[in-house]
C-alpha cells in the first residue's frame, strides 16, 4: 500500500479559484516536503515542513503540516495558469535525514484560462 | 549559482548497451541523491552518496545499476545491459548536508529510453 497518499490524483479549476491538495501518510510524520513537477521536466522545491502546526506560505502557495492527523495540505490561492504541473509530496523517513523521501504519486493540476 | 546540473537530458540506448547518466551537484553541495521515476509510478529512492562514498544503496537493483561520487567530478549512474524496463526519468538530489531539516534541489533529470 502506498505511505503517502495524495488527494484528488487530478484536479481542474478555472483561472482564479482557489483550491487544495492533500497529504496523508500512513505513519508518522517527521517533516514534508513539497515539489512540483512540469511535465517532462525536473522538481521545483516549493516548501519544507519540519513540525506539527507549521504553516508557510511562498506567494500564492501555502501549506500546513498536521502531525496529529499525519497529513499536509496545500492550498493555492487565486490559481493561474502558471501554477499548472504535478504537485508531489515526499516524507523523510529515512532514518533521521532527508536523503531517503519517500513520495506520493502526484496530484495533476490543470489551471483553465 | 547553477542548480543541479543532469546530462543528458534525453537518452537512448539498445537494449544490451550501457547508459551513462552525469549530475553535477548545486556548488558547495556535497550530497547526492538518485531517484527514478518509473511511467505510472511514483519517483523512488535509489542511492545516496558524499564524495567517494556510497552511504545508503538499498534502493539500486541487485544488478547491473551502479554509481559513484568521485572526489573531482560529476556523480555518475551507471546501467549496464539496459532492458526495456530501464526506461524511466532518472533524477539527482543534492544537498549541503543529510540533517533532517535540509532541503534537497533536484536537477531536470535523464530520461532514458532503451529500444
Amino acid at each position: 500500500s502506498q505511505e503517502l497518499e495524495q488527494s484528488p490524483q487530478s484536479l481542474i479549476v478555472q483561472e482564479g479559484k482557489n483550491l487544495t491538495i492533500n497529504c496523508t501518510s500512513s505513519k508518522t510524520l517527521y517533516g514534508l516536503y513539497w515539489y512540483k513537477q512540469k511535465y517532462g521536466e525536473g522538481l521545483i522545491f516549493l516548501m519544507m515542513l519540519q513540525k506539527g502546526g507549521e504553516e508557510k506560505s511562498h506567494e500564492k502557495i501555502t501549506a500546513k503540516l498536521d502531525e496529529k492527523k499525519q497529513q499536509s495540505s496545500l492550498h493555492i490561492t487565486a490559481s493561474q495558469p502558471s501554477h499548472a504541473g504535478i504537485y508531489l509530496c515526499g516524507a523523510p523517513w529515512g532514518g533521521g535525514s532527508n536523503y531517503k523521501l519517500t513520495f506520493g504519486k502526484g496530484t495533476l493540476l490543470t489551471v483553465n484560462p | 549559482n547553477a542548480g543541479v546540473m543532469q546530462n543528458p537530458r534525453h537518452l537512448v540506448r539498445r537494449r544490451g548497451q550501457e547508459a551513462r547518466l552525469r549530475c553535477s551537484p548545486m556548488k558547495g553541495h556535497s550530497h547526492v541523491y538518485w531517484y527514478r521515476q518509473l511511467p505510472e509510478e511514483g519517483l523512488k529512492f535509489m542511492v545516496y552518496l558524499q564524495k567517494e562514498n556510497i552511504i545508503d544503496e538499498s534502493g539500486m537493483p541487485k544488478e547491473r545499476f551502479s554509481a559513484e561520487f568521485p572526489k573531482e567530478g560529476p556523480s555518475i549512474l551507471r546501467i549496464q545491459q539496459v532492458v526495456r524496463g530501464d526506461s524511466a526519468a532518472y533524477f539527482c538530489a543534492s544537498s549541503p548536508d543529510r540533517g533532517l531539516n535540509t532541503e534537497a534541489f533536484f536537477g531536470q533529470g535523464t530520461r532514458l529510453t532503451v529500444v
